[in-house]
């Protein structure tokens, strides 16, 4: 069965420092992976999603992630963020084929001036 | 293009009373899916429908919840009977036929809140 564990639930930063954000999921199969974000009182927003091809996926607002089979991690990156960027975000999985998304419980990443 | 809209965005409710919240899809999206998110949780998946159709539910409490996405409106969630427990943020999703594969597109919540 799918799981998405997020290892961090919260990630405080200082504005302009890099920051990762880190997500492992556990599945038999081959699978789809999501990050999205959600900023204070709305829905989610899809910042990026892997399907196949390239391992590293460039999402809007200068993210990134990679997606490691071995290690089975799709750690999500970003080289410099900014106080706008605080906010929930969510790593989730689909397998091969399914429509049902898991979530994993979110890392709040708080960035600092 | 408007996106999922979702409605009420709040609703309080005393305990014993229904709860019905409303999910558009986005159009030309077919699929619906809701999810739950408990304070400081992710989001747990409901179910998933289709037009006059329920595709999975295997999300969806046994007892007080049911969901619907008839030919014609919006898909309806309702919750008899509230409890306490029941206080959450409920988002609805849609996405195109093709399945979700593509990443859904997601409404704003309701955040319902029983007293």
């Amino acid at each position: 069965a799918q799981s998405v564990t997020q290892l961090d639930s919260q990630v405080p930063v200082f504005e302009e420092a890099p920051v990762e954000l880190r997500c492992n999921y556990s599945s038999s199969v081959s699978v789809y992976l999501f990050w999205y974000v959600q900023y204070p009182n709305q829905g989610l927003q899809l910042l990026l999603k892997y399907l196949s091809g390239s391992t590293l996926v460039k999402g809007i607002n200068s993210f990134e992630a990679e997606f490691n089979k071995s290690q089975t991690s799709f750690h999500l990156r970003k080289p410099s963020v900014h106080i706008s960027d605080t906010a929930e975000y969510f790593c989730a999985v689909s397998e091969g084929g399914g429509f049902k998304t898991i979530f994993g419980a979110g890392t709040r990443l708080f960035v600092k001036a | 293009n408007a996106g999922v809209m979702q409605n009420p965005r709040h609703l309080v409710r005393r305990r014993g009373q229904e709860a019905r919240l409303r999910c558009s899809p986005m159009k030309g999206h077919s699929h619906v899916y809701w999810y739950r998110q408990l304070p400081e949780e992710g989001l747990k998946f409901m179910v998933y429908l289709q037009k006059e159709n329920i595709i999975d539910e295997s999300g969806m409490p046994k007892e007080r919840f049911s969901a619907e996405f008839p030919k014609e409106g919006p898909s309806i969630l309702r919750i008899q009977q509230v409890v306490r427990g029941d206080s959450a943020a409920y988002f609805c999703a849609s996405s195109p036929p093709g399945q979700g594969i593509g990443g859904y597109t997601f409404g704003s919540g309701t955040r319902l809140t029983v007293v």
